[in-house]
């Protein structure tokens, strides 16, 4: 069946760096575009943008520009979300989600992470 | 960027009852808009595409309707299982967006 799976909850502290991973399974990875989307506790869901996993090429959202990378280990039909320079405002769970035309029929479990000093 | 504005903000209501969700786009999204339900603690799950395509294994009391800037979602007949968070999310254009929510109670 269909999984997205993502990797652990982290915390860190203001500065460093974060890295998540989503592995998707039973389906073809390059067949479908990897969205990310932000939900901050108690929040909405923000859009932060997507990868072409068929090129690797990523897309940002405008308030995702600079600090966020977005890549692929394809062979392992993963997609990672990185942050840098962590802020207190980075506490969020993620989530990784796809399979759709630009709506996600899938989604990954979210990864929550604590910026905390 | 298109806004979407959701509402009712938060929503009670009785077993059985029929509840409508309802969202603005801040223009013509030509019918691509979703919606999601997103339990506590965990990941949201589609429940309509192209305004009113029903997701597979999504009960049939969920429908969509809509078209231009005004869409909405139907539950007919709130179930226990129903309680939940609802958000839109339109698929015309990047970036996309999506709704602020609506909160689903039971009364």
């Amino acid at each position: 069946q269909i999984q997205l799976v993502q990797s652990g909850p982290e915390l860190k502290k203001p500065g460093e760096s974060v890295k998540i991973s989503c592995k998707a399974s039973g389906y073809t990875f390059t067949d479908y575009a990897m969205h990310w989307v932000k939900q901050a506790p108690g929040k909405g869901l923000k859009w932060m943008g997507w990868i072409n996993t068929y090129t690797g090429k990523p897309t940002y959202a405008d308030d995702f520009k600079g600090r966020f990378v977005f890549s692929l280990e394809a062979s392992a039909s993963t997609a990672n979300l990185q942050i840098s320079n962590l802020k207190n405002e980075d506490t969020a769970t993620y989530f990784c989600a796809s399979l759709g035309i630009n709506w996600f029929a899938y989604w990954g479990q979210g990864t929550l992470v604590t910026v905390s000093s | 960027d298109i806004q979407m504005t959701q509402s009712p903000a938060s929503l009670s209501a009785s077993l059985g009852e029929t509840v409508s969700i309802e969202c603005l786009a801040s223009e013509g999204i030509s019918n691509d808009l979703a919606w999601y339900q997103q339990k506590s603690g965990k990941s949201p799950q589609l429940l309509i595409y192209a305004a009113s395509r029903l997701q597979d294994g999504v009960p049939s009391r969920f429908s969509g309707s809509g078209s231009g800037t005004r869409y909405s979602l139907k539950i007919s007949g709130m179930q226990p299982e129903d309680e939940a968070d609802y958000f839109c999310q339109q698929s015309y254009k990047y970036p996309l967006t999506f709704g602020s929510g609506t909160k689903l109670e039971i009364k």
